[in-house]
């Protein structure tokens, strides 16, 4: 009973390709995000939905479109992928948008993109 | 633009002994702070947080202390043991809830 998983948890693809990652919470928050850790290890938010309306969307290409068919699930949809996406995606969820409340946080995806 | 920043990448530090973090931040509306901890192949979890209108909070092991004049918060782990080797991020969200991430710093308890 994971409170925020995300699938897969390794995805090796070529570039170019299209890819999915899903991520489902059963916390029963409102709140769900999409975060970047890059090479250097920073986390940057990527997109966040609150009730699956679009509410924080950083300046990401627009290759990346997040998908959130009801508010326990938030999907990462990536088209054309580049070298430059390998990285590590980690989906969160928390009570609510204002920041205040935890995050918690799915284990990860590793994307590698050859 | 870093307005989050914990300058120590990495941190030894004896089974034990008090280990001790820090983090400075440069956005003066940032009124309230997370430490994550996270191990390798998982995502962070949340520690310990603290409002602009404490200058500490403790919970067992860990407490966590803000300067607002100088801008800056610690963690201090008392005492240090082997688990809690690991990431630790500081974080802040800013008005929109967007949550700012330091680097981290690596933490290594050695036996």
């Amino acid at each position: 009973d994971t409170a925020v998983s995300q699938t897969p948890k390794y995805l090796v693809t070529q570039m170019g390709n299209d890819k999915s990652i899903k991520c489902e919470q059963n916390l029963g928050h409102d709140t769900m995000y999409w975060y970047k850790q890059d090479s250097k290890k920073f986390l940057k938010i990527m997109f966040s939905y609150n009730n699956k309306e679009l509410i924080i969307n950083e300046t990401v290409p627009n290759r990346f479109s997040p998908k959130s068919p009801d508010k326990a699930h938030l999907n990462l949809h990536i088209n054309s992928l580049e070298l430059g996406d390998s990285a590590v995606y980690f989906c969160a969820s928390s009570q609510d948008w204002q920041g205040s409340s935890p995050l918690h946080f799915g284990n990860g995806t590793r994307l590698t993109v050859t | 633009d870093q307005q989050v920043k914990q300058n120590s990448p990495s941190l030894s530090v004896q089974e034990g002994r008090i280990s001790i973090l820090n983090c400075d931040y440069t956005n003066s509306m940032f009124d309230y702070f997370l430490w994550y901890k996270k191990y390798p192949a998982e995502g962070p979890t949340f520690l310990i947080s603290i409002s602009s209108i404490k200058d500490k909070n403790e919970d067992g092991r860990f407490t966590v202390f803000l300067n607002k004049s100088a801008k800056h918060l610690s963690l201090h782990i008392v005492p240090s043991q082997p688990g809690d080797s690991a990431v630790y991020f500081c974080a802040a969200p800013n008005s929109w809830g967007k949550l700012q991430f330091g680097a981290g710093t690596q933490v290594v308890v050695t036996p």
